[in-house]
């Protein structure tokens, strides 16, 4: 079946400072989506982004569906960015209809 | 706040009982799908229901079962309990069937004492 990878799996940023996590996937997918974790358990849709460009204020994410990659962009990170980043990408299949990534643990620090 | 509730938000049984969880989508979504997110598993896709039928089952075992009722809501059936159940259960809803934004509910924690 289709894997989905995320790195870095641990990140500990200084509050203010930029970060990139990455989504890679390996087949041909209908749909990703990026999601935000907090910890408080509460699943956050940040974006659906099947391909292309999107930006949220201060979260930007790319797509390039072609090399099935996806990046996900914080700028400016605050603490209440901490939590867990997932990517979960879609499929026409039944079985592996939505694939979650391991998920990236980001750590903000005052 | 998704628009998308689930209830009971916690949930503490014993292994071998039979527990009922229930969720109610967005107004206007009629697709559901359910999850579940465990420590040693990550989030895992069970079943998805478009407008009262199933349209996709991913890795739910034969002691769960799901339905979508005519008013769209759905609760998702865990039977003959085990510890290792015990996780955390999510519904998510979007407007069509597949290849659109999930809204996440708040899940509902199961432990299985």
């Amino acid at each position: 079946g289709i894997q989905v990878e995320q790195s870095p799996p641990d990140l500990i940023l200084q509050e203010g400072a930029n970060s990139t996590l990455r989504c890679n996937f390996s087949d041909s997918v209908n749909n990703l989506q990026w999601f935000h974790q907090n910890p408080w358990g509460q699943l956050i849709n940040l974006f659906y982004i099947p391909s292309g460009t999107k930006q949220n204020g201060r979260l930007s994410a790319t797509t390039v569906a072609t090399e099935r990659y996806s990046l996900l962009y914080i700028s400016s990170s605050q603490t209440t960015d901490s939590g867990v980043y997932f990517c979960a990408v879609e499929r026409q299949t039944s079985y592996d209809k939505v694939i979650f990534g391991p998920g990236t643990s980001l750590s903000v620090i005052p | 706040d998704s628009g998308v509730t689930q209830t009971p938000k916690h949930l503490i049984t014993a292994t071998g009982q039979r527990v009922t969880l229930r969720c109610s989508p967005r107004s206007g979504d009629l697709s559901v799908y359910w999850y579940q997110q465990s420590l040693d598993q990550g989030l895992q896709f069970l079943i998805q229901y478009y407008n009262g039928e199933e349209r996709a089952k991913g890795n739910i075992l034969e002691r769960f079962s799901a339905q979508q009722f005519p008013d769209l809501h759905s609760e998702l059936n865990l039977s003959s309990l085990e510890l290792g159940d015990s996780a955390l259960y999510f519904c998510a809803s979007s407007t069509g069937d597949g290849g659109d934004t999930q809204y996440f509910g708040p899940g509902t924690r199961l432990t299985v004492l």
